[in-house]
């Protein structure tokens, strides 16, 4: 079937440590996003991409970093820059790029913990 | 940026009830999507409307772009509608992918 898949569900990180979170579709979709949800507020952008090889900056992206090398994987990595990595982080995609009114499709998500 | 209000913002109710969760948002958007969060913390998308009223199922959302406002309803609520129903609005300038999402509604219906 056709969906994204985060891996892992759950991660420990001791702090200092960089930790990469993936994402990988297979619907075909030229978009791909990453957010971050945390407790009583909504979902904020972290990166996304429109299209292979190039990537935005989103709201809250200061200690993060993604690559789009492939159309159906845009991994996340949290690095050690980042002051409070403890979150939620949702992959989504969707079939064209932004500020369109695309539906949107998500994965089950990946919970990160740090030490 | 816009700012997107949702109410309530805990609901709990029992099964059978017809139940209703409201968005408000502060600046003219394109489209708004609400989407539903499971327990486990999946999303999925219920809806994108720019206008009008849509149904799918047991699932009814309207919107009324005049008065910036949207609804979700839910008709013979069954305890597996308990999630977090999520309001997301799409403007037409102002944020980086243009999406503003709201805190969300947390759902429990019991039976």
């Amino acid at each position: 079937d056709g969906g994204i898949t985060q891996s892992p569900k759950y991660l420990f990180r001791k702090e200092g440590q960089n930790v990469t979170l993936s994402c990988e579709q297979n619907l075909n979709h030229d978009a791909m996003y990453w957010y971050r949800q945390d407790p009583g507020q909504g979902l904020r952008l972290i990166y996304y991409s429109q299209i292979v090889n190039d990537f935005q900056k989103g709201d809250i992206a200061e200690g993060y970093s993604v690559s789009r090398e492939k159309k159906e994987s845009f991994p996340l990595t949290v690095t050690s820059a980042q002051k409070n990595p403890t979150a939620f982080y949702l992959c989504a995609s969707s079939i064209r790029g932004p500020r369109t009114t695309g539906e949107l499709f998500f994965g089950e998500g990946s919970r990160l913990t740090v030490l | 940026k816009n700012e997107v209000e949702q109410s309530p913002q805990n609901l709990t109710a029992q099964e059978g009830e017809f139940i209703t969760i409201n968005c408000s948002y502060s600046v003219g958007i394109s489209a708004l999507h609400w989407l539903q969060q499971h327990p486990g913390g999946g999303i999925v998308s219920l809806f994108m409307l720019s206008s009008g009223k849509k149904k799918h199922g047991r699932l009814i959302a309207t919107i009324n772009i005049q008065e910036k406002h949207s609804s979700l309803h839910i008709t013979a609520s069954h305890p597996r509608d308990s999630a977090v129903y999520i309001c997301a609005v799409l403007g037409r300038g102002g944020g980086a992918d243009g999406l503003t999402f709201g805190k969300g509604t947390h759902l429990i219906i019991q039976p």
